[in-house]
């Protein structure tokens, strides 16, 4: 089955870019997501990327897609204390609905 | 985005009794819902999905004696745990997949989550 893997800690001060890594094993994987979960709560859906295109900006949010080396990155520019949180990425092959969720990135902003 | 919400937030309970957790689409109806776990520090795991007017689909190692499921409605699925025990201490989340006539492309909206401790 799929397995994605992420860095387990990133740790940025306030202003700076943050860039969060995920690899994924299955070539099929046909949606990519990014999603944010503050302490305690549930989990936000930020930003997805569809696996036949490279990148995708959503304000502060940049993804990139290597699909070649199933290779998957969150930039998040200018970042903000409020930024500080776990971030996940998700796979699907959307054929199903199954995500398959990283181990997760706890994002640390310092002032 | 579309709203999920989920109820009890957090409940704690004898070991021995059971549990129900309301999962609910406020504002789309959703045929199709899934129940995760999460242990502290850790990722999710999918429990199952759950499909309106039919039976959930269990995930591998999930019994689903334990975790009963009932999507009875289109806005509604319940998870409950049954004669809950203190390994069965975990946040539980739901989520909802948007169906494509508001535009989704197979993404889950997720509740807030539940916290339960069994004592």
């Amino acid at each position: 089955g799929e397995d994605v893997e992420q860095s387990l800690f990133l740790s940025v001060r306030e202003g700076d870019s943050s860039v969060i890594n995920c690899t994924y094993t299955d070539s099929s994987s046909t949606y990519l997501y990014w999603y944010k979960q503050e302490p305690g709560a549930g989990l936000q859906l930020l930003t997805y990327i569809f696996s036949n295109m490279d990148m995708k900006q959503d304000q502060r949010l940049t993804v990139l897609l290597n699909k070649k080396d199933k290779h998957l990155s969150l930039r998040i520019a200018d970042t903000q204390t409020g930024d500080s949180a776990i971030y996940f990425c998700a796979a699907s092959t959307g054929g199903g609905n199954k995500l398959t969720f990283g181990t997760g990135t706890q994002l640390k902003v310092e002032l | 985005g579309a709203v999920v919400s989920q109820h009890p937030s957090r409940v704690i309970c004898k070991s021995g009794t059971s549990v129900k957790i309301e999962c609910r689409s406020l504002d789309f109806q959703a045929t199709t819902m899934f129940w995760y776990r999460q242990f502290p520090k850790q990722s999710l795991m999918l429990m199952a999905t759950s499909n309106e007017g039919s039976k959930a689909t269990y995930e591998q190692g999930v019994e689903k004696d334990k975790f009963l499921i009932n999507h009875a409605s289109l806005t509604l699925s319940t998870l409950t745990v049954t004669s809950a025990h203190p390994e069965d201490s975990s946040f539980y989340i739901c989520s909802a997949r948007v169906p494509k006539y508001r535009g989704g492309y197979n993404e889950q909206f997720f509740g807030p989550g539940t916290r339960l401790t069994v004592l």
